[in-house]
């Protein structure tokens, strides 16, 4: 069935080092994907997406490229900052249906 | 553009009462989704609309779980005789969608309603 696996947290990272969070999904066909972004007691905010293959979705420095070769979503920050510390959700939305599928979240802890 | 908006934020309420929340949508979004998360877990999904008529629903959601969309615009989740189980996050998102252009939707979150049972 359909699935996202994502990389394990927490992450602990210190100001201004590189960050990448793996991302990889199962699903038949051509998904869209996501990255959204959850501060503590909010709700989810899109980060970046990229609808298809070798597409690259970039916001606020973070990038991400479609790679169907992999079935990967991989995200990337060359320079992390404390305000980037949050959990990290990659997701889907399947070729037919409606339903996004998410990751378990990685948590991101960036120390000045 | 407002955003999603959610309503209550929390609410604590004990096994065995019913509880209802609302979402607004981002105005002229003609879908709107309901998903739970818990704890250190992605969201699922639980339901969606388009426009007043819903569309699919998730086993998740038991014949405890409603949610309706009168008018195609807000959307209410009631949960009848509240369970522990039930505590979590509450997230309503929504999308703008017209003919074939699928591959460009994008879900918009609202903050959440965080449910405690007790």
């Amino acid at each position: 069935g359909n699935s996202v696996t994502q990389m394990e947290g927490p992450v602990t990272l210190s100001e201004e080092a590189f960050l990448t969070i793996n991302c990889t999904y199962t699903a038949t066909g051509y998904p869209s994907l996501f990255w959204y972004v959850q501060y503590p007691g909010e709700g989810l905010q899109l980060l970046l997406k990229a609808t298809k293959a070798d597409d690259k979705g970039s916001n606020k420095g973070f990038e991400a490229t479609y790679r169907k070769e992999t079935t990967s979503f991989h995200l990337e920050k060359g320079s992390v900052q404390v305000s980037d510390s949050a959990v990290y959700f990659c997701a889907f939305l399947p070729t037919s249906g409606s339903r996004l599928t998410f990751g378990e979240g990685t948590q991101l802890t960036v120390n000045p | 553009d407002t955003g999603v908006s959610q309503n209550p934020r929390h609410k604590i309420t004990k096994r065995g009462q019913n509880v209802t929340f609302r979402c607004d949508p981002i105005s002229e979004h003609n879908r709107l989704y309901w998903y739970r998360q818990t704890l250190g877990q992605g969201p699922e999904f639980l339901t969606y609309f388009q426009n007043e008529a819903q569309l699919e629903k998730s086993r998740l959601l038991s014949d405890r779980f409603s949610a309706e969309r009168p008018k195609g615009s807000f959307s209410t989740l009631e949960i009848q005789r509240t369970e522990q189980g039930d505590s979590a996050m509450y997230l309503c998102a929504s999308s703008a969608i017209a003919g074939r252009s699928r591959r460009q939707e994008t879900q918009y979150f609202g903050p959440g309603t965080r449910l405690l049972v007790l």
